[in-house]
């Protein structure tokens, strides 16, 4: 069984600040992690996905994301927010490197707010 | 491509109605599934389908059924609407190569609200 934590339902960061969004995951087998963004009305994008090549992953729109084993976190992060960063962002696991029988499973999500 | 494709956008349904969600995808992939995004919940698996003419339920089934009617379509219905089924409805398809390119492509969604 897996499962996903995400610290924090919101997150405001100003403009050029750093983003950091926070996930924690449980797995009984070595895991695929994903991040996806939903902006407003919107279904999910894939952002960046990490399948045991390299622990620092690199993702479209400047996102990045590390795997580490010894605190099972998967954060993600930006060097300096965009406006067109304001959006939801969800974290997912599976023990499969496409989500398998059983799907992804999801984090509650966080919304990143972005101060002008 | 239009990628994955939901129909329709929008719906209001009162108690005990029934509805069929559509949804299909241009991009040949052979697995399918059905979501439910609720507030505060993540997304959460109600129906996968691995290829045409197999299904199986997902974490949260109830109320709900489906139809994998060809490679490109894969439906959901709910023949008796419920409160409790109010929601956004996101389908996705699976793209299932490599490990580092398997992943799950998503629809626009449906938003769904039961009076």
């Amino acid at each position: 069984a897996q499962s996903v934590t995400q610290l924090g339902s919101h997150v405001s960061v100003s403009e050029g600040a750093l983003v950091l969004l926070r996930c924690n995951y449980s797995s009984s087998v070595p895991p695929y992690l994903f991040w996806y963004v939903q902006y407003p009305n919107q279904g999910l994008q894939l952002l960046l996905k990490y399948t045991s090549a390299a622990t620092l992953v690199k993702g479209i729109n400047g996102f990045e994301a590390e795997f580490k084993k010894s605190e099972t976190s998967f954060h993600l992060t930006k060097p300096s927010a965009h406006m067109s960063d304001a959006a939801e962002y969800f974290c997912a696991v599976s023990p499969y490197s496409g989500g398998g029988a059983d799907g992804l499973t999801f984090g509650k999500g966080t919304h990143l707010i972005i101060q002008p | 491509n239009a990628g994955v494709t939901q129909t329709p956008k929008f719906q209001v349904l009162k108690t005990g109605q029934s509805m069929t969600l559509q949804c299909a995808q241009d991009m040949n992939h052979n697995s399918m599934y059905w979501y439910r995004q609720d507030p505060g919940m993540g997304l959460r698996l109600i129906y996968y389908s691995a290829s045409e003419g197999t299904t199986d339920k997902g974490e949260v089934p109830n109320g709900y059924n489906v139809s994998r009617l060809n490679k490109r379509e894969f439906s959901l219905r709910l023949e008796s609407a419920a409160p409790s089924q109010t929601s956004v409805y996101f389908c996705a398809s699976r793209r299932q190569q490599n490990p580092s390119t398997d992943t799950q492509y998503f629809g626009p969604g449906t938003r769904l609200t039961v009076l």
